[in-house]
């Protein structure tokens, strides 16, 4: 994760909007991920964008890319409390595997 | 829709033993990959596989090998376990030609040494 940053917490309220930003450095990556990982278990894929790409809206989530900054991020609107969970960005850095952020925990207030 | 299937799914083994994870693609998957994820870390690339030779190579230790059989299921083969081997280890899958790069997580295999 050393080539991908991403803030370490984030906190919202539920109903309101998160934001959770995310900095890559290898703009020769094509696709950018952001994968959400809950307590104890396995990553589940949320959405991608392709780096020509950028905006992209998925029900709830929307990910906006710069790349002329290499800054990616994903807003889930109306967030719940099942939003509460940790989560990745990640890229492919020229091969195929992938490299993650540290990952942002997200808490949802009641 | 069937999934990435990864046994055993906890493992607990002592120091200097050997451990065996196993995991199976989706199907017509061709590419299979493996993370190693310590606590409160982010995954980090191990090796990967495509059509059962080896295609990428991280971190993984010189203790670990891993190999991909003709059914394309994959084994990471670990020996004398260390304390700092406890982790979750993620494999997950992919057909090669997808335009993506999507790659498919199973649940994990956590790993306990002690």
């Amino acid at each position: 994760g050393e080539d991908v940053e991403q803030s370490l917490f984030l906190s919202v309220r539920e109903g309101d909007s998160s934001v959770i930003n995310c900095t890559y450095t290898d703009s020769s990556s094509t696709y950018l991920y952001w994968y959400k990982q809950e307590p104890g278990a396995g990553l589940q894929l949320l959405t991608y964008i392709f780096s020509n790409m950028d905006m992209k809206q998925d029900q709830r989530l929307t990910v906006l890319l710069n790349k002329k900054d290499k800054h990616l991020s994903l807003r889930i609107a109306d967030t719940q409390t099942g939003d509460s969970a940790i989560y990745f960005c990640a890229e492919v850095p020229g091969s195929y595997q992938l490299t993650f952020g540290k990952g942002t925990k997200l808490s949802v207030i009641p | 829709a069937a999934g990435v299937i990864q046994s055993p799914r906890h493992l607990i083994k002592e120091k200097r033993e050997t451990a065996t994870l196993k995991c199976y693609p989706i199907p017509r998957h061709d590419t299979v990959y493996w993370y190693q994820q310590g606590p409160g870390q982010d995954p980090q690339f191990l090796i990967s596989f495509y059509e059962k030779m080896q295609s990428d190579k991280g971190s993984i230790p010189d203790r670990f090998s891993a190999q991909q059989f003709s059914d394309y299921h994959s084994e990471l083969n670990m020996s004398s376990l260390e304390l700092g081997d406890s982790a979750l280890y993620f494999c997950a899958s992919s057909p090669r030609l997808a335009d993506n790069y999507e790659q498919y997580f199973g649940p994990g295999t956590r790993l306990t040494v002690t």
